[in-house]
């Protein structure tokens, strides 16, 4: 099955400096890649996501990159501020019977941006 | 369009009793994804199902542990005689069939507490 692997496990950044986020998935098949993140007991929302057929998506402040060769991928946060603080989760999916929501989940990255 | 609906928020247990968690997809959803988080972890995926169909339980616990989309009604997430180790945070998400729309949405959540 799938195994994602994310790093670091967590990261703090100067208000307006940026934070990288990188996960690593073990299953050629996945094609789909969601971020999501979580507040404090919060349910994880999406912020951002990509699809196998493209190598970078970007949302304002937010990107993410996709190498399918190297099975990486990497969620970029330019110019962080406070209310950025959170744990990020990456996923990877293969989509099932038309669907993509069966996630595999990395192990989180908890952002903490200080003033 | 309400958002995917879990209830209860908070439950609490005593060792051996029954935990029975609902959810409720957003309208036009009809696949339902259930997923368990560990106190500071990421979250571990458990069981795909559709109307009246489990489609992958892979990560369904042996025992104790089952699940149902019925015909008529919410998802339930069903713990019998619950332990210490089952307190978690579970959560819900639901997709719409096809590939079209990819996003999983996720529920706030059903915080279980065995004491």
């Amino acid at each position: 099955g799938e195994n994602v692997e994310q790093h670091p496990s967590t990261l703090s950044v100067q208000e307006g400096d940026s934070a990288v986020i990188k996960c690593t998935y073990s299953d050629s098949a996945s094609n789909y890649f969601p971020w999501y993140k979580q507040e404090l007991g919060k349910r994880p929302q999406l912020i951002i996501d990509i699809r196998s057929n493209v190598g970078e998506k970007k949302d304002q402040r937010i990107a993410v990159t996709l190498n399918k060769t190297a099975k990486h991928f990497s969620l970029h946060i330019t110019e962080t501020q406070p209310e950025d603080s959170a744990v990020y989760f990456c996923a990877a999916s293969t989509p099932r019977l038309g669907s993509w929501g069966k996630l595999q989940f990395g192990a989180g990255t908890q952002v903490v941006v200080t003033p | 369009n309400a958002g995917v609906m879990q209830n209860p928020r908070h439950l609490v247990r005593r060792r051996g009793q029954e935990a029975r968690l609902r959810c409720s997809p957003m309208k036009g959803h009809s696949h339902v994804y259930w997923y368990r988080q560990l106190p500071e972890e990421g979250l571990k995926f458990m069981v795909y199902l559709q109307k009246e169909n489990i489609i992958d339980e892979s990560g369904m616990p042996k025992e104790r542990f089952s699940a149902e989309f019925p015909k008529e009604g919410p998802s339930i997430l069903r713990i019998q005689q619950v332990v210490r180790g089952d307190s978690a945070a579970y959560f819900c998400a639901s997709s719409p069939p096809g590939q079209a729309n990819t996003e999983a949405f996720f529920g706030q959540g059903t915080r279980l507490t065995v004491v």
